[in-house]
């Protein structure tokens, strides 16, 4: 499976701040994913990233942007943290018909 | 994509198969079944994935009827470890934006 790490795993923040979540894999995955997860419900795509020079938008980019630095490195930044983009983020790399997810990032914003 | 349909919750008893149901019958041609699963607040696992035949991998089999309208994913032998939310997503080969539902929380009893 891939190696996705995020960092941090927890994080609390003010309204207003800007705030960067990182992700790393090791398999060499071209394809990058960004998803947040809010309580009882399912996974929704923020952005996702094919290679190092193409970025494209999910169904909830508004808000985030995104930043691959590399083919391994792929971040998530809020601007302007606003309390309802408190969730569980989370990272995936794809391969052929398969994404591996990273272990999540917790997100409060206060 | 098509647009699944899943049991909000299910119990199945340690060692008995878990028969996990998913409609999606506005499924095109060109879309697969996939299935993945997320224990507690992790990050989701893939599990198997098909087109028109049953397919089957270490983790699990998968029946998709004869008009794809609907699937089964099966756990032949339960344990409490499989006790996870599981999620049907239907969606083409080459598209990235892979759309996760509420899913069917199983729940393995001893």
């Amino acid at each position: 499976d891939a190696d996705v790490t995020q960092t941090p795993r927890n994080r609390i923040t003010k309204t207003g701040k800007r705030i960067m979540l990182e992700c790393s894999q090791t398999k060499g995955h071209d394809r990058m994913y960004w998803y947040r997860q809010d309580p009882g419900l399912g996974l929704r795509l923020i952005y996702y990233s094919f290679d190092v020079k193409d970025i494209n938008k999910g169904e909830i980019s508004d808000g985030y942007s995104v930043s691959r630095q590399a083919q391994a490195k792929f971040s998530l930044s809020l601007e302007s943290a606003i309390p309802n983009q408190t969730a569980l983020y989370f990272c995936a790399t794809g391969f052929r018909e398969t994404q591996y997810f990273g272990p999540g990032t917790r997100l409060l914003v206060l | 994509d098509a647009k699944t349909t899943q049991p909000p919750s299910m119990d199945c008893a340690e060692g008995r198969a878990a028969n996990l149901p998913c409609n999606h019958s506005t499924i095109s041609g060109n879309e697969y079944v996939y299935w993945y699963r997320q224990i507690h607040s992790q990050g989701p696992q893939y599990i198997i994935h098909g087109l028109k035949n049953n397919e089957t991998n270490e983790m699990a089999s998968l029946i998709i009827t004869e008009d794809r309208k609907s699937s089964t994913l099966i756990l032949p032998h339960a344990t409490l470890r499989d006790t996870a939310v599981y999620y049907c997503i239907v969606r083409a080969y080459n598209n990235n934006d892979m759309r996760f539902g509420a899913g069917t929380r199983l729940t393995v009893k001893p």
